[in-house]
């Protein structure tokens, strides 16, 4: 079946840090991977995607790259902000595209 | 463009009380889901509808959990009677293609 696992939380950094999420998945065929955000207080919605193996999804100074030898889809950036604070989630939506599968979701916590 | 409405924003019952939920999805969107996602845990799909039918209910607690989305527009997704493993955040989701999903800030339930 599918199945998305990621690192568990929190994860507190300071501003400006490095910063990696890590995201692993189980599915069938060929998915799509997301990583979708959520800060306080809002809905979920899409940081970026890639769809097929080697794609790097980027947005916000944000990249992930579909790894399908490692089945990995690890959430990187280079310098984080207080404003990254948020919660994580990793997911995958099958090839058949008829459900996402989510992570547990990692909260990052970036101090000044 | 307006987002994904979800009322109410929060609620708080006594266990064996009924309870709805009710969204508004983006204008256009034909796909509405209903998450529920339980404290530390990713959203879990309950219910999807395309336009008013149902796709998949697979993981619907059918003998408690009911939703309708009448005229393919608004949904309303009800819980009778609720039990104490029912507190959760209840997402609201709609999207033009399966790929994205726009989803509302959520009713936080507590079942006391």
């Amino acid at each position: 079946g599918n199945s998305v696992t990621q690192m568990e939380g929190p994860v507190t950094l300071s501003e400006e840090a490095f910063l990696t999420i890590n995201c692993t998945y189980t599915a069938t065929g060929y998915p799509s991977l997301f990583w979708y955000v959520q800060y306080p207080g809002e809905g979920l919605q899409l940081l970026l995607k890639a769809t097929k193996a080697d794609d790097k999804g980027s947005n916000k100074g944000f990249e992930a790259t579909y790894r399908k030898e490692t089945t990995s889809f690890h959430l990187e950036k280079g310098s984080v902000q207080v404003s990254d604070s948020a919660v994580y989630f990793c997911a995958l939506i099958g090839d058949n595209f008829n459900k996402f599968y989510f992570g547990s979701g990692t909260k990052l916590n970036v101090k000044p | 463009e307006a987002g994904v409405a979800q009322s109410p924003r929060y609620k708080i019952i006594e266990k064996r009380q009924s309870v709805a939920f009710w969204c508004n999805p983006i204008s256009g969107h034909a796909t509405l889901y209903w998450y529920q996602q339980i404290l530390g845990q990713g959203p879990k799909l309950l219910i999807q509808f395309q336009n008013n039918g149902v796709v998949d209910d697979s993981q619907l607690p059918k003998d408690r959990f009911s939703a309708e989305r009448l005229k393919g527009v608004d949904s309303t997704l009800k819980i009778q009677p609720a039990k104490l493993e029912d507190s959760a955040v209840y997402l609201c989701a709609s999207s033009l293609t399966q790929e994205k999903l726009f989803f509302g800030s959520g009713t936080q339930l507590s079942v006391l």
